[in-house]
């Protein structure tokens, strides 16, 4: 079956510092591959997409490229800011309507 | 444009009780999915549906079960709840078109505590 790994948190930064997520994954065809990140006290929102291999999604300074030949989707920021700090989640559709595969979320603090 | 609305937010249950949670997708959409989160296994997938049939399911228990409106609205229940229950249930509306797969907007979600 189809998952997702990504490293466990916290990851702690200081402002302006360069993030890296790391997420890999396992799945049977060519997936799309997301990145979702959950603000304290808001809902689950879409923060990048792609869908093919080496397609790079990027939104709000975030930015990640689909490796398909290390079936990776790492999320990087070169300058990270206190508004950033969340919990970001990899996840992956095998493109059979809506049925996401999640990571188990990596938790960003960042200090001013 | 209003967001996905979960009600009720937060519920207290027994072991043994059923509950019924309830969503409303966002104004056009007709795909709305079900997610559990829980600190230990994380974000699951239960079931989407679209256009008022069950396109996909995950592996949970046959007492997990959904269903969708006319409107799009969808409601989850879930019968002779158990500790394990406890969780807190997300639900996410999407168009449903193949171009935006897995492009979901999420609830807050409904917090069920099973005592």
């Amino acid at each position: 079956g189809n998952s997702v790994t990504q490293m466990e948190g916290p990851v702690t930064l200081s402002e302006e510092a360069f993030l890296t997520i790391n997420c890999t994954y396992t799945a049977t065809g060519y997936p799309s591959l997301f990145w979702y990140v959950q603000y304290p006290g808001e809902g689950l929102q879409l923060l990048l997409k792609a869908t093919k291999a080496d397609d790079k999604g990027s939104n709000k300074g975030f930015e990640a490229t689909y490796r398909k030949e290390t079936t990776s989707f790492h999320l990087e920021k070169g300058s990270v800011q206190v508004s950033d700090s969340a919990v970001y989640f990899c996840a992956l559709s095998d493109n059979a309507g809506n049925m996401l595969t999640f990571g188990g979320g990596t938790r960003l603090m960042v200090k001013p | 444009k209003a967001g996905v609305t979960q009600t009720p937010r937060y519920l207290i249950k027994t072991r043994g009780q059923q509950v019924t949670l309830s969503c409303s997708p966002i104004s056009g959409h007709r795909s709305v999915s079900w997610y559990q989160q829980t600190p230990g296994q994380g974000l699951q997938f239960l079931f989407e549906y679209f256009s008022e049939t069950q396109r996909n399911k995950g592996n949970f228990p046959g007492r997990f079960s959904g269903r969708q409106f006319s409107n799009s609205r969808s409601e989850m229940n879930v019968s002779t709840l158990e500790l394990g229950d406890s969780a807190l249930y997300l639900c996410a509306s999407s168009t449903g078109t193949n171009a935006n797969t897995g492009e979901l907007f999420f609830g807050e979600g409904s917090r069920l505590t099973v005592l």
